[in-house]
This record gives C-alpha cells, structure tokens and sequence, in this order.
C-alpha cells in the first residue's frame, strides 16, 4: 500500500534552517509529481511547493520562495523540502503529498498524503 | 492567482441531515476541483476530484457538481463520522500551483 513517511521537523530558531524528508514506498515514484503542503495551527491549507515526476521543474508559493527549495532523489524514493531563513509565520505542521495520476504535471488532486511534521520555529 | 472562497466557514447540521458546501474561484478552473475531508489531528482525505469523480474507497452519500467558477460538495445523509472540515482545492493554474479554500468545519448541532 501506498505509504508517505515526513521526517526532520523540530524546533528551530528565527533564520535556521531544516530539511525535511519523505520517503514513498508502495508505488512508482519516479512517475509522480509530488508536492509539500502546510499547516499553521489552527489554520487551513497552504500549499508549499511541487517537483515534477522526474525533477524537470519546481514552483513555489510566493511566501518561500527564494528561502525554500523542493527536491527529490527517485533513486531513494525520497522527497525533500530545505527551509531556509525561517520565520515564526513558517511555523505548521508540513504535509507531502502524491499526485493522484501518473505524469500529471500539477494538474491531478493528490490522492495520498503523509502524517505530517510539525516544524516549529521560535526563539 | 486564482482564489478559492469556500463558504460557509462553519455548518451546524444533524445526524441523517444534507448538507451543501459551496467554492468558488475568482476565474474558471474548468472542473479542475477537489474535495478533501480532515479530522483533527489527521492528513486531508480525498474525496471527490474533477469536480465530481468520487475517489475510491468514498461513500456514495458524498457528491460534487458544478462547473466554470462555482462548485459544490454534497452530503447527502450526514454520519456520525462525517463531522469534519472539508476544503476545496483547485489544480487549474499553469504553472502548477494548489489553492485551497478555507474550510468549512461541520459540527453537530
């Protein structure tokens, strides 16, 4: 079955840094795009950022990008998410997620998402 | 951008009861619109894409309809384990970018 796993979440302070991970297993990977959602508690659903299938290309939300950078390695399986130059209002719970068609190119719901990570940024 | 408003925000309903949740996007998005259920605590669940294709696995009281800006999700008989908050989400723009609305939290009355 599909399975999405985050990592790498913690408390980190104004200006750091964190890399997270997700690692996939139950499908093929390297045919789906992938992207990072996040969470404010409390809040609604932002999404972050997405990579195609074979990394080709990358967007961003206004709100990180230049401090964000989406990647992933199809040969671990692997999605990653560097965050740097944090801020408080990063603080969420962040969500990877898998494009529910293969190839889609951002245009397919996502039909699984990780458990989350909760990246808490502060002082 | 394309914005997504979601309405209401909150919905008080009963147990056996329908309920309507409606999303519209500030332009077209051609179908291009999904249905997501969350508890607390909990990942998003997908519910319903291309507006109205029920996921796999989905009840059938769950139904989506519309087209063009204005779309709607269905809950045809509402059961305990339905209580929840639903988002939509549109996956229409070029380049690829996801806009949520902003929830609607349904409680029991």
């Amino acid at each position: 079955q599909v399975q999405l796993v985050e990592s790498g979440g913690g408390v980190v302070q104004p200006g750091g840094s964190l890399r997270l991970s997700c690692a996939a297993s139950g499908f093929t990977f390297s045919s789906y795009g992938m992207h990072w959602v996040r969470q404010a508690p409390g809040k609604g659903l932002e999404w972050v950022a997405f990579i195609r299938y074979d990394g080709s290309n990358k967007y961003y939300a206004d709100s990180v990008k230049g401090r964000f950078t989406i990647s992933r390695d199809n040969s671990k399986n692997t999605l990653y998410l560097q965050m740097n130059s944090l801020r408080a209002e990063d603080t969420a719970v962040y969500y990877c997620a898998k494009e529910r068609g293969t190839y889609c190119g951002g245009d397919c719901s996502s039909d699984y998402w990780g458990q989350g990570t909760l990246v808490t940024v502060s002082s | 951008d394309i914005q997504m408003t979601q309405s209401p925000s909150s919905l008080s309903a009963s147990v056996g009861d329908r309920v309507t949740i409606t999303c519209r996007a500030s332009q077209g998005i051609s179908n291009s619109l999904a249905w997501y259920q969350q508890k607390p605590g909990k990942a998003p669940k997908l519910l319903l894409y291309a507006a109205s294709r029920l996921e796999s696995g989905v009840p059938s009281r769950f139904s989506g309809s519309g087209s063009g800006t204005d779309y709607t999700l269905t809950i045809s008989s509402l059961q305990p384990e339905d209580f929840a908050t639903y988002y939509c989400q549109q996956y229409y723009s070029t380049p690829p970018m996801y806009t949520f609305g902003q929830g609607t939290k349904l409680e029991i009355k």
